[in-house]
């Protein structure tokens, strides 16, 4: 089992919807948890990150943790064309850091 | 501050040359990390250092790979003999602990052929 698994995509999402991504985690003892926004040809910047189970909102963007399920989502409102990029989870316990591969948002102009 | 500095952008070079990437962090992060990203394989995590220090070199994928970082200010990747399934991009990023944010920088396309 992969530790830290997204769907690749493309998920494709019109202009104005609410996008929704996920990853699943498979270390219980996780306890911290980014999301990254990667441009095509760019570097990852973090968008948000979670430490909590819950919900964490910063405008446009929500985060959402459920340890016990052991996934975690992040929704982004009112979707904008340049939304569209990759977004990478990353997973952090201790020391130790995973992402996974990464979601393609494409949204839909 | 300029952000994380890595030199050179692109490297094109033949199979069994030595390859040497640099990172310069950002000014006052303790941590630094060296990661690879493919198509096939995301982005992986190569070594990481603290204070200087190597912490975490699992992800090297073997001998051929070697990282130093001798002062806080500068790290290098090296790979030696370099072979066609190196072929990818090298990020280096810092951080100011490991709860904290990391700051990626440009990152290096290496191609070999």
């Amino acid at each position: 089992q992969k530790e830290v698994e997204q769907n690749s995509g493309p998920l494709s999402v019109p202009e104005g919807a609410i996008a929704s991504l996920n990853c699943t985690y498979s270390d219980r003892g996780s306890q911290s948890f980014f999301w990254y926004r990667q441009y095509s040809g760019k570097s990852p910047e973090l968008i948000m990150f979670i430490y909590s189970n819950g919900d964490k909102e910063d405008g446009r963007f929500t985060a959402q943790l459920n340890k016990a399920s052991q996934y975690v989502s992040l929704l982004i409102r009112d979707s904008q064309p340049s939304d569209s990029a990759t977004y990478l989870c990353a997973v952090r316990r201790d020391d130790k850091i995973i992402f996974g591969k990464g979601t393609r948002l494409h949204i839909l102009p | 501050d300029a952000g994380v500095i890595q030199s050179p952008r692109h490297e094109v070079t033949e199979m069994g040359q030595e390859v040497t990437l640099r990172c310069k962090p950002i000014s006052g992060h303790d941590y630094l990390f060296w990661y690879r990203q493919t198509m096939m394989r995301g982005l992986e995590l190569l070594i990481y250092f603290n204070n200087n220090v190597p912490i975490d070199d699992s992800g090297m994928p073997e001998d051929r790979f070697s990282a130093k970082m001798p002062n806080a200010s500068f790290s290098t990747l090296k790979i030696q003999p370099s072979e066609p399934r190196d072929s990818a991009v090298y990020f280096c990023a810092s951080s100011l602990s490991l709860q904290n944010e990391q700051f990626f920088g440009p990152g290096t396309r290496l191609t070999v052929l």
